[in-house]
């Protein structure tokens, strides 16, 4: 099993531009999860669904949108980046919301 | 946020030692996990814990949640050098039916 599946790995952007992160998980788990990571900040929640059909915001939303495509796939766009979103992003799936996450490698993202 | 909070943030030991390491929380909880990151890679979970378990053990891994102190720790016995990498405990703490993370614990094994 891949698990989760994140693509780009790496990803550099010049301010303004757009871009979507993808996500997709092969555990037929019902929730899904962006976290950010930033050095000495931990991971903070961007965006959650916590089921097939809804998303909410964490405790970063501003300047991302989600879509919860489908049970598989959850995506996360940048509409206009900035270089406070240059980060590294990760995506996570859970069977049950706020269960056992399994992660993704992570997608670096420069914001130049 | 009501994130858990790591202590101490970085610690270096020999092969072999072990290392504790804590983990606070500021209110109730229903459960709290606890997570390796190592370097460049992924969040690896390792263990859950619920409000009304006291102790839970994996392999080299030992995890007490104390409710009264608001509290967790992770213990690694006979550690290896495998076992270097960030450790990063997760609550559902706040009330806000989030879960979120504190900002980690960095292990160093010395072979």
């Amino acid at each position: 099993n891949a698990g989760v599946t994140q693509t780009p790995k790496f990803q550099v952007l010049k301010t303004g531009q757009s871009m979507t992160l993808q996500c997709a998980q092969d555990m037929n788990h019902n929730s899904m999860y962006w976290y950010r990571q930033d050095p000495g900040m931990g991971l903070r929640l961007i965006y959650y669904s916590a089921s097939e059909g809804t998303t909410d915001k964490g405790e970063v939303p501003n300047g991302y949108n989600v879509s919860r495509l489908n049970k598989r796939e959850f995506s996360l766009r940048l509409e206009s980046a900035a270089p406070s979103q240059t980060s590294v992003y990760f995506c996570a799936s859970s069977e049950v919301y706020i269960g056992e996450l399994f992660f993704g490698e992570g997608s670096r993202l420069t914001v130049l | 946020s009501q994130q858990g909070e790591e202590d101490p943030q970085a610690l270096s030991i020999q092969e072999g030692e072990n290392a504790t390491m804590n983990c606070s929380y500021k209110t109730s909880i229903n459960n709290l996990q606890w997570y390796r990151q190592n370097s460049g890679r992924g969040l690896v979970h390792l263990i859950l814990i619920r409000s009304n378990e006291r102790e839970k053990h994996s392999g080299r891994l030992r995890v007490t949640l104390d409710t009264s102190k608001k509290s967790s720790s992770l213990l690694i016995t006979a550690s290896r050098a495998a076992d270097t990498a960030s450790y990063f405990c997760a609550t559902d703490a706040g009330g806000n039916n989030r879960l979120a993370f504190g900002k980690g614990n960095q292990v160093v094994v010395i072979p």
